[in-house]
């Protein structure tokens, strides 16, 4: 079946590092891809989102590639804030279907 | 309400009691999900509605487990006879559904249960 798999954290950055967390996925087809972050306290909520191939998601300076090739979603950031730090969970879904997650990476950002 | 509600937020129950939790959708969204959160682990699918019928309820880990929705709305996962690994974090999000579907799903802040 599908399955997303992320790099084991927790990352641990001081501030204004480039960030990337790993992500691929294994599924049939042409799922669209996500990242979500759960800021501590709060929810999940959708950062950043590619629905085809080639296609790049952005937000709040973040970044992800949709590469088919690779069967990969990396999150990068040029420079991360403290701010940042939170769980980061990369998703995939067909259409309609079910969110699949991967099993989230903790970033702690330092000052 | 402006986001997704659950309730209640924290649930200590003991084992072998029932327990509902309980999700208000965004006002409009047909899509409704759950997943669960457990320590050190990724979000497990655990159902999912559009309107009131569940076309995908293939994630809930037993028959201790239901969950139902009515008017399009409001939803409830049931949990019969707890056990202890029931513990965990009890997440309902909602979406528009149709094309965009999961894409925009919006989470709760989550039920947190405790099975002693």
């Amino acid at each position: 079946g599908d399955s997303v798999t992320q790099m084991e954290g927790p990352v641990t950055l001081s501030e204004e590092a480039f960030l990337t967390i790993n992500c691929t996925y294994t599924a049939t087809g042409y799922p669209s891809l996500f990242w979500y972050v759960q800021y501590p306290g709060e929810g999940l909520q959708l950062l950043l989102k590619a629905t085809k191939a080639d296609d790049k998601g952005s937000n709040k300076g973040f970044e992800a590639t949709y590469r088919k090739e690779t069967t990969s979603f990396h999150l990068e950031k040029g420079s991360v804030q403290v701010s940042d730090s939170a769980v980061y969970f990369c998703a995939l879904s067909h259409n309609t279907d079910k969110l699949i997650f991967g099993t989230g990476t903790r970033l702690q950002v330092f000052p | 309400g402006a986001g997704v509600s659950q309730s209640p937020s924290n649930k200590v129950t003991e084992k072998g009691k029932d327990v509902e939790l309980r999700c208000d959708p965004i006002s409009g969204h047909t899509a409704l999900y759950w997943y669960r959160q457990s320590l050190g682990q990724g979000l497990e699918f655990l159902i999912y509605f559009q309107g009131n019928s569940a076309p995908d309820k293939s994630g809930l880990p037993s028959d201790r487990f239901s969950a139902e929705r009515t008017g399009g709305s409001v939803s409830t996962l049931t949990i019969q006879r707890t056990q202890q690994e029931d513990s965990a974090v009890y997440l309902c999000a909602s979406s528009w559904g149709g094309s965009r579907g999961s894409a925009e799903a919006f989470f709760g802040q989550g039920t947190r249960l405790t099975v002693v």
